[in-house]
């Protein structure tokens, strides 16, 4: 089966930095994306990790470590606006399947 | 940019009734999924379907749904008879490519709101 493990939900002021972290079980990895969904809309795709390491877009950038299971969504210089749920996903060998964590709520204060 | 687009948003139907779930993927892509979205919990995975037929399915997608793409631009969910518990935001979603990697990422539609009452 499949398990990812995420924060119910984090809070943090406006021009800070914040961590979502994501740990998974999974029987078949492919890779790890993000995506962030505001309330009442549809999940929007964020970043992918598919190989150890960091990858980068703007001020947003998502760790993966494929020997320990884990990963982690940074966001940087935080927004009002980035108030919203993060979801981990992981993608199963094949990638025909992405399962979603439960989701973080991120609450951006003034 | 294009998207993904889903009607109705709203579907109000009676427990027992067959409801259909209309889904246009984006025109290039290959891959469509099927989501769903209990309020306020995680969005689960239901279905995926490549080159005419599902590829991957839940324990939730059980005889109750199908899917179906019934011409060149249309993806479809059906729900035989629906039960209180189907209630639930369903997302359909598309990829150009298997998985989503960084250059084939899901894109979701806006949701279908489905109430069983």
């Amino acid at each position: 089966g499949q398990s990812l493990e995420q924060p119910s939900e984090v809070t943090a002021v406006e021009g800070a930095i914040v961590q979502i972290n994501c740990t998974y079980q999974t029987s078949g990895f492919y890779g790890l994306s993000w995506y962030q969904q505001h309330d009442g809309g549809a999940p929007t795709f964020l970043s992918y990790n598919g190989l150890d390491g960091l990858e980068e877009t703007g001020r947003f950038s998502s760790f993966l470590s494929r020997s320990d299971s884990y990963g982690y969504l940074l966001l940087q210089e935080l927004q009002m606006k980035d108030s919203a749920s993060y979801f981990c996903a992981v993608i199963n060998t094949g990638g025909f399947k992405t399962i979603f964590g439960a989701g973080t709520r991120l609450f951006v204060k003034a | 940019e294009p998207e993904v687009t889903q009607t109705p948003s709203h579907q109000v139907t009676q427990m027992g009734q067959e409801v259909i779930l209309h889904c246009v993927p984006i025109s290039n892509h290959l891959y469509f999924y099927w989501y769903r979205q209990i309020l306020g919990q995680k969005v689960e995975f239901l279905v995926s379907f490549y080159n005419n037929e599902i590829s991957e399915k839940s324990e939730i997608f059980d005889d109750q749904f199908s899917v179906e793409r019934p011409d060149g631009s249309n993806f479809t969910l059906k729900i035989r008879s629906t039960k209180l518990e189907d209630s639930a935001m369903y997302f359909c979603a598309s990829s150009e490519a298997a998985g989503s990697s960084y250059n084939s990422p899901l894109h979701f539609g806006n949701g279908t709101r489905l109430t069983v009452t």
